[in-house]
């Protein structure tokens, strides 16, 4: 089964500052995806950014960037320079690949993200 | 302009009444699911569909029932055994191969039983 774990219900950053909201996954499939979202207040979801489990390099997308450990089964994103557009609710997500797999598409509980001025 | 729409926007439904949400995709994804997001909650899969005519229950099925007659459309159906339904519905589609397989999402709909 597979299982996404954010421990950290809510962080608080002061703007202009790094964050890294943390995010654990377990699961059995050899091939998966893993991503982030950030939804507003306003409730939509905001896809952010995506890490395949066999890239060998950490994604980066602008202000955004993925730690990914494998080993660890960690996949924690880091926001630079953080703006008060920023805060928001964040979620990470994971879902497995390849052919003849399940596409189950599952979510953690969320952080949510707090920039102060 | 390619996406995902649900609609109604808010709905409003009486106890012991059914009611269905419409979510429909112009993206060609194969993939498309529905979740549940209480308030300030996570968002828990209720049924999901990889092809036309065919769908799995997710991790919170009981109440609610789904079609897939068109690769488009994954209507989803909130019926009166579901004991608590006021919460807000997101459905989201994807392709089902690739490397890059993100989730694209309405705009949600929120139901309230009155």
């Amino acid at each position: 089964a597979q299982k996404i774990t954010q421990t950290q219900p809510g962080m608080f950053v002061q703007e202009k500052e790094a964050v890294t909201l943390d995010c654990t996954y377990d699961t059995s499939d050899p091939s998966y995806g893993l991503f982030w979202y950030k939804q507003p207040s306003s409730g939509e979801m905001i896809f952010l950014i995506y890490q395949g489990s066999y890239d060998q390099q950490n994604a980066t997308e602008g202000r955004y960037s993925l730690n990914f450990q494998k080993a660890r089964k960690s996949a924690n994103l880091v926001i630079s320079a953080s703006q008060l557009g920023d805060s928001a609710m964040y979620f990470c997500a994971m879902r497995p690949q390849g052919g003849g797999s399940n596409y189950k598409l599952t979510f953690g509980k969320g952080t949510l993200l707090t920039v102060n001025p | 302009d390619g996406g995902i729409t649900q609609s109604p926007k808010y709905l409003f439904r009486k106890e012991g009444q059914n009611v269905t949400l419409s979510c429909e995709q112009n993206l060609n994804h194969d993939a498309m699911y529905w979740y549940r997001q209480d308030p300030g909650q996570g968002l828990r899969l209720i049924y999901y569909s990889q092809i036309v005519n065919d769908f799995q229950k997710g991790d919170i099925a009981e109440g609610y029932s789904v079609s897939r007659e068109k690769k488009e459309s994954f209507p989803l159906t909130v019926t009166s055994a579901q004991k608590n339904p006021t919460a807000f519905y997101l459905c989201a589609s994807s392709m089902w191969q690739g490397g890059r397989t993100e989730a694209f999402f309405g705009q949600g709909t929120r139901l309230t039983v009155v």
